[in-house]
């Protein structure tokens, strides 16, 4: 049974190009939420996906958008970068509306724009 | 404003001896608590998950304890090991929407030497 599997792992842009992660959640979880991780820093909440609408959305602008497939896999995209967007982006998966529930965590995808 | 605040920000250790991490919050309403350890340029894996009425949760090495009234969490390593160097971040969940909200501290970097 697969975990939560992220894509691409590492990859470099420049100031104002776009970016698109990739995000499979974990077998029997509907729900993936999307974190951005500064280097010595905790994850901060981006947004969070279920029924292939964006639920709920975390302080960011809106150069960050999402969607979400019928199959449950989502993606993150964000324009206009920034070189303050350089960060481990994390993807999360859990079943649907069981906040007291699992969350499973991807691998990351590091972006980095110079 | 719901914070959680972790402490030590950085704690070096020797290799068989034990330790304590803490976290403090103010997320209300409360769901539940989480531990994860992170290690570096991975993604976060969960070790424990504590409810309003649990207050103790172990896990092989690593024990968390919950204090609801004081809003304080501890996570004890016992018998520390190399591979516990890694960064362990307490999460807190509120019930405030129907998916939850997840809100993360900023982490405490743990290092065991030889």
């Amino acid at each position: 049974d697969a975990g939560v599997t992220q894509s691409p792992t590492h990859l470099i842009k420049t100031r104002g190009q776009q970016v698109t992660l990739r995000c499979s959640p974990k077998s029997g979880h509907d729900t993936v939420s999307w974190y951005q991780q500064a280097l010595g820093q905790g994850p901060q909440f981006i947004f969070q996906y279920y029924e292939e609408e964006e639920r709920q959305r975390g302080n960011f602008p809106d150069r960050f958008s999402g969607h979400q497939f019928p199959n449950y896999s989502s993606e993150l995209n964000v324009n206009a970068l920034w070189l303050g967007d350089s960060a481990l982006y994390l993807c999360a998966s859990s079943p649907r509306a069981k906040n007291t529930g699992e969350l499973f965590f991807g691998e990351g995808s590091r972006l980095t724009v110079l | 404003k719901n914070q959680v605040e972790q402490s030590p920000q950085s704690l070096i250790i020797l290799e068989g001896k034990n330790c304590t991490l803490q976290c403090n919050y103010t997320v209300s309403p409360f769901s539940n608590l989480r531990w994860y350890k992170q290690d570096t340029g991975r993604g976060p894996v969960s070790l424990t998950i504590m409810t309003f009425s649990e207050n103790t949760k172990s896990n092989g090495r690593y024990t968390a304890t919950l204090d609801a009234d004081t809003k304080q969490s501890s996570l004890h390593i016992t018998a520390s090991q190399l591979s516990d160097s890694a960064s362990y971040i307490c999460v807190v969940s509120d019930r405030g929407s129907t998916l939850g909200r997840l809100y993360f501290g900023r982490g405490t970097q743990l290092t065991v030497w030889p």
